[in-house]
Order: structure tokens, then C-alpha cells, then sequence
């Protein structure tokens, strides 16, 4: 099974900044990696497919990147609504797993 | 609109059975693979099971495998998961949720979940 681990588990920043979230696989995912938003009450979202490609209806300020097994999703800008918890998720290999979340919140 | 509706959840006793649905609507439904992924507070998302299209391959993840069983019915646009023995570690959030391309199993639409409790 590959493990999937995200960090930091939380990360604060306020509205307008940027934040950086990391998802580390512990084997090479290729380009198989998704990540997704998650609000209280509600399923999760998801933002970006195969690393880098945004998902239908997602602003720009959302972008992926990495590959293998080091992998990056950057808010440019942090708006109101972006302060959620945030899965990776890697579909190269059965099991399908993902990683255990990062909350962000309003600094 | 594209729409998932999950239903069947509640509270089972440790061993019991239960029998969840996952109701589609928006798309073609016998197009798209379909899965199982469940949630809880302590162990994140947990992805459970996987089905093709024409019900041709279905994966299960370890936990449930042989205690889990994974079906549908294209003429109903309709997903089901029966659960079987199930314990306390079975207690989540089940989603539905679609995957969009054959052979990317990432997923674009989920179900709002519904919630099995496993408790004497």
C-alpha cells in the first residue's frame, strides 16, 4: 500500500497570502495525484487531477504541482472560503489511499 | 445536474448487516466506474471498493474484502455496498463518488455520505 503523507497537518495564514501544502507518496505515484477541498458537513471537492490539471469550475489560484513522489498544491491568495482541510489522494496503485489531511485556517 | 444520493446508513450491532444505496442522476450513469470511500474522524478517507462500468472488475480495500460486497445496477442508475460482520471499526461516513475517466481514479462528484454506526 502506498502511504500517503501530508504535511504540515495544520497551517495558518491569513486571507490574502499564499499557502503551500505538501503530500509526500512513499513510492512514486507518477503523475496519478489528486487533491481535494473539504468544508464541515459537506463531501469533498475535488481541485486538481494528474498533478497539475485543474478540475472543472476551479479558479486559477489553485495550482499543482510535483511529481514521483513529492508533490505541492499552492493558493496564491488566500480567499474567505479557501480555509478548509485539504486531501491528496493517489490513484497510480491499488489500494487507492490518501493522505490524512491538512486544516487551514485563518491566521 | 450531476447528483449522487447515498441512503440506507443507521446504527448496526457489532456482526449485523446493512445494505447502502447510492442513487444517481445527471449523467450516464453505465458510463462511469463507481466507488466507495468512507470517512471518519480518527483514519481520514478511507477508499473501500471500486466498480467498472459493466461490473466486469471490482477491488475492495483489505479491511473489507470478503466482509464487503460492491453492485449495480445500470437499468436503476444505482451503486450498493452490502456490509457484512461488521464491527466498531466499520462506524463511518460512506460516500458514493464517481470517477470521471476510465482509468483515473480520482473522483468528481461524491454523495453528501451517509453515516453507519456499529454499536452494541
Amino acid at each position: 500500500e502506498i502511504v500517503m503523507t501530508q504535511s504540515p497537518a495544520t497551517l495558518s495564514v491569513s486571507p490574502g497570502e499564499r499557502a503551500t501544502l505538501s503530500c509526500r507518496a512513499s513510492q512514486s505515484v507518477g503523475n496519478k495525484l489528486a487533491w481535494y477541498q473539504q468544508k464541515p458537513g459537506q463531501a469533498p471537492k475535488v481541485l486538481i487531477y494528474d498533478v497539475s490539471t485543474w478540475a472543472t469550475g476551479i479558479p486559477a489560484r489553485f495550482s499543482g504541482s510535483g511529481s514521483g513522489t513529492e508533490f505541492t498544491l499552492t493558493i496564491s491568495s488566500l480567499q474567505s472560503e479557501d480555509f478548509a482541510v485539504y486531501y491528496c489522494q493517489q490513484y497510480n496503485n491499488w489500494p487507492l489511499t490518501f493522505g490524512q489531511g491538512t486544516r487551514l485556517e485563518i491566521k | 445536474e450531476v447528483q449522487l444520493v447515498e441512503s440506507g446508513g443507521g446504527l448496526v450491532k457489532p456482526g449485523g448487516s446493512l445494505r447502502l444505496s447510492c442513487a444517481a442522476s445527471g449523467f450516464t450513469f453505465s458510463s462511469h466506474s463507481m466507488n466507495w470511500v468512507r470517512q471518519t474522524p480518527a483514519k481520514g478517507l478511507e477508499w473501500v471498493s471500486s466498480i467498472d462500468s459493466s461490473s466486469s472488475y471490482i477491488y475492495y480495500a483489505d479491511s473489507v474484502r470478503g466482509r464487503f460486497t460492491t453492485s449495480r445496477d445500470n437499468s436503476k442508475s444505482s451503486l450498493y455496498l452490502q456490509l457484512n460482520f461488521l464491527t466498531a471499526e466499520d462506524t463511518a461516513v460512506y460516500y458514493c463518488a464517481r470517477e470521471l475517466r476510465l482509468g483515473s481514479s480520482y473522483f468528481d462528484c461524491w454523495g453528501q455520505g451517509t453515516l453507519v454506526t456499529v454499536s452494541s
